[in-house]
């Protein structure tokens, strides 16, 4: 399994353009989730889903938009880049039950 | 709401010196917790995990327990060396939901 992937890496936007952060899993979970990481902060949770078909937001929504229509893929969309939203994204996914989340590597975005 | 909250940091001590870094938590419902550690440029790691009250974690010489009493789970190590020096977040999932402390930055000085 290659577990949680991301893909960009690295990406450097400028203010005002729009991009998407990719997001799979190859392990069935129900749960997938986005978080972003400030430096000298924990993660915080932007968007969530509890299944395909079904999301929701987390504490810091404003900015950004997620669809999920697959069980395996759960997309991250910036719709105005902003300086505020620089930032590491991490994704996540779990099974249904609080025994483990399984964290991506990160992307990390510098808005300019 | 969820919430955690981790001792301030940063914890600088010298190579076999004893660790704790308290945790303390709030939750509505039935959460795991965990210990994830980060080192500089580097995703998380998870270090350890408990799933229920009373529940002991331990990993690579780490310990925490679950104390559903206190609502706390409190990063223990009996001898620390230098490449434990790291980004340590306490966090608990509940619902597909994590929600983590701030971090601990830990330097462990030769």
């Amino acid at each position: 399994n290659a577990g949680v992937t991301q893909t960009p890496k690295f990406q450097v936007l400028k203010t005002g353009q729009s991009m998407t952060l990719q997001c799979a899993q190859d392990m069935n979970h129900e749960y997938m989730s986005w978080y972003r990481q400030d430096p000298g902060m924990g993660l915080r949770l932007i968007h969530y889903s509890v299944g395909a078909g079904i999301t929701d937001q987390g504490e810091v929504p404003n900015g950004y938009n997620v669809s999920r229509s697959t069980t395996e893929d759960f997309p991250l969309r910036l719709l105005s880049a902003a300086p505020s939203q620089t930032s590491v994204y991490f994704c996540a996914s779990s099974y249904l039950g609080n025994y483990e989340q399984y964290f991506g590597p990160g992307t990390r975005l510098t808005v300019t | 709401g969820n919430s955690v909250t981790q001792m301030e940091g940063p914890v600088t001590l010298s190579e076999e010196a004893f660790l704790t870094i308290n945790c303390t938590y709030t939750a509505t419902g039935y959460p795991s917790l965990f210990w994830y550690v980060q080192y500089p440029g580097e995703g998380l790691q998870l270090l350890l995990k408990a799933t229920k009250a009373d529940d002991k974690g331990s990993n690579k010489g780490f310990e925490a327990t679950y104390r559903k009493e206190t609502t706390s789970f409190h990063l223990e190590k009996g001898s620390v060396q230098v490449s434990d020096s790291a980004v340590y977040f306490c966090a608990l999932l509940d619902a597909g939901k994590s929600t983590f402390g701030d971090g601990t930055t830990l330097t462990v000085k030769p």
